[in-house]
This record gives structure tokens, sequence and C-alpha cells, in this order.
């Protein structure tokens, strides 16, 4: 599982509130994202990070903020969760060091909101 | 942006057949193309992948085709079994931080 958790799995919240999801690894990688996962769209890409305080936005990072204060910690954070932000979130990191990446992903949460 | 079109949408086999997946991309700078496989409720886990060198790579009963004139790419299972029933979905890999752009999906259904 390449090391990587995430919290909490499961969260329930309502329309408003700030939401921040954790994505944790313990094996020293660079490379680090957050995806969304939804009913006929796939992965989609929310944020990266290629490095501490080194983030960029993906495809759909609209309501969506990161930080990543340590190499072990990509922290993603909702700031007034919104309906449309239900899905399940997924990080992942890239072992390679070279050009070709091996993305890994951890177990996912799955956040509602109501 | 990179654009990656997916086909089909699901897919149903018999036990035993051949099942074939096929991907589309727009970005001629891609040059990573990794196929997932996700079951009901699990993370996507990958299980195979080609680099832009290469035209085809297998891994026993697992194939995948690369035509980057053309710029698709194709999963090939073979000898379907009932456990490679799940959601397959491929992606290209472009951009300085080697991000994934995912195709849509296909759920795979192998009928026993």
């Amino acid at each position: 599982d390449a090391g990587i958790t995430q919290s909490p799995r499961h969260k329930v919240t309502e329309t408003g509130t700030p939401v921040t999801l954790r994505c944790h690894q313990t094996e020293n990688h660079r490379y680090m994202y957050w995806y969304r996962q939804d009913p006929g769209h796939g992965l989609r890409l929310i944020h990266y990070s290629y490095g501490v305080k080194d983030t960029d936005k993906g495809e759909v990072s609209d309501g969506y903020s990161v930080s990543r204060s340590k190499t072990e910690d990509f922290l993603l954070t909702l700031e007034s969760a919104t309906s449309s932000q239900t899905s399940v979130y997924f990080c992942a990191i890239t072992t390679s060091g070279g050009p070709y990446n091996e993305q890994f992903f951890g177990p996912g949460t799955r956040l509602t909101v109501l | 942006g990179e654009n990656v079109e997916q086909h089909p949408s699901t897919l149903s086999v018999q036990e035993g057949d051949s099942a074939v997946i096929k991907c589309t991309y727009s970005d001629s700078a891609s040059n990573y193309f990794p196929w997932y496989k996700q079951e009901l409720g699990k993370r996507p886990q990958l299980i195979i992948d080609i680099r832009s060198n290469v035209g085809e790579k297998k891994d026993q009963r697992i194939a995948v085709t690369l035509n980057k004139t053309a710029k698709h790419f194709s999963l090939h299972i073979t000898e379907t079994q009932p456990e490679d029933s799940a959601v397959y979905f491929c992606a290209t890999s472009s951009g300085s931080a080697r991000q994934l752009t995912f195709g849509s999906g296909t759920q795979l259904t192998v009928l026993p």
C-alpha cells in the first residue's frame, strides 16, 4: 500500500462547514496528489504537491485548498463544504524518481455533505 | 489540457473469453500509460503500465499495446476469470509533476 494512510475514512458534514482531509505517507515520497472520484467521471485531480510548501492546482481545484508543511502530510481543505463536494477522495503518491511515475493510492475518504 | 477517452463503459464476457478496453488521448507529450483495477469499495490498484518507447507489454494474462502515432492504447485480458470483474481505468501522464489524467472507466463483468 506504499505506506499511505488517509483520515478520516468516512465523514458526514453539513453544507457550509469547513472540512480537512489528511493524507499521510511514511516513505518520504516527493510527489503527492489529491483526486476525487465520482460516478461516470473516473478520477479527477484536485491539487498536487511536488515538495514541502510546493503545490499546484489540478483540473477541479475550485472550492479546495491544500497545504504541505512537511514531507509526510498533505492536507486537503474544503473551506465551506457544498453538496457538490460529496465524493470519494483519494490521495496518491509517486514512487519513481525518473520521468515515469508509478502512482499508488491511499484507501480513500468517503465524504458526504448534507 | 489532456483528454482521455475510454471505451466501452461496460463490458460483459463469458469466463475464459478475452476482454479488450481501449483508450485514446490528446496530448502528444504524454509518455506513460498505466492501467488501474478498482474493486468495489477499494482503492485503484496499478496492474500494468507501458512507457512511450515501448509498443507492447505482457504480464501473464494481461497485455497493453500502445500506438503513439494514433494516440491510442489498449488493455487486453485473456482467459478471463470471475475475479477479473472490476472497474478498469486507463490513464496518461504528462507535466513536470507527473500528473495522471484518467479515463472514465470500464465496468468489466466476467460471467461464470
